[in-house]
């Protein structure tokens, strides 16, 4: 089957403005998963979704950042106001119950 | 919190032979999973090897195995018959009962023909 999908594989904005990220896990996930890959911080965990509660946003960088998701399925993870720090590659991963995550090919965002 | 440490940016090996990436992590938790992913430059992430921490047996598949010291919380990754594929860059990650993964710094590997 599909795998994990991401859209807009690359995304340049500028600086002040709003950006959407949308991530299609596998159908059947119950759990998805956001992370931030960036040159200077590495990959971190941004967000868990398990159904369509977050019972973990910890690793959302500032209140800039939010995200949902939505029928148990798609998820948004939403920046306001970008700033040049905000670019990165953010990758989705989507597992079904205790499985391994699936990651899609994420999406390289860049504020210019 | 838990951390994931990998002492070594870079490493390269011969094609043919035999590489160990090193990592180590830091943990209060008993029940866990550890991962090695490897990302090629697609950026696609890829599960390579999974172990359980209530396993004391190494996990293996085909050409890539563990060595999981618990008490020294140290989890290295061996890669035998090294090939051209191999490159990549490779992310030792840690997971509690929620799932989510904290990873490494990351080891880029160079195979050399």
């Amino acid at each position: 089957g599909a795998g994990v999908s991401q859209s807009p594989s690359n995304k340049v904005t500028e600086k002040g403005k709003d950006v959407e990220l949308r991530c299609d896990p596998i159908s059947g996930h119950t759990a998805l998963y956001w992370y931030r890959q960036s040159l200077g911080q590495g990959l971190e965990f941004l967000i868990y979704f398990q159904g369509n509660s977050a019972p973990d946003k910890s690793g959302l960088p500032s209140d800039r950042f939010s995200a949902e998701r939505t029928g148990g399925s798609v998820s948004t993870l939403t920046i306001q106001r970008t700033q040049q720090e905000d670019s990165a590659v953010y990758l989705c991963a989507s597992r079904f119950l205790w499985g391994e995550q699936y990651f899609g090919p994420g999406t390289r965002l860049t504020v210019t | 919190a838990q951390t994931v440490t990998q002492s070594q940016p870079e490493m390269s090996v011969q094609e043919a032979e035999t590489v160990t990436l090193s990592c180590t992590y830091d943990t209060s938790e008993s029940d866990y999973y550890l991962f090695w992913y490897k990302q090629p430059p697609s950026r696609q992430m890829i599960l390579v090897i999974r172990q359980e921490a209530y396993k004391q047996q190494n996990a293996t598949e085909n050409r890539f195995s563990v060595n999981f010291q618990k008490a020294a919380k140290s989890f290295s990754l061996k890669i035998s018959d090294s090939q051209l594929g191999d490159a990549a860059m490779y992310f030792c990650a840690f997971s509690g009962n929620t799932g989510k993964l904290i990873f490494g710094q990351g080891t880029t590997l160079q195979v050399k023909p």
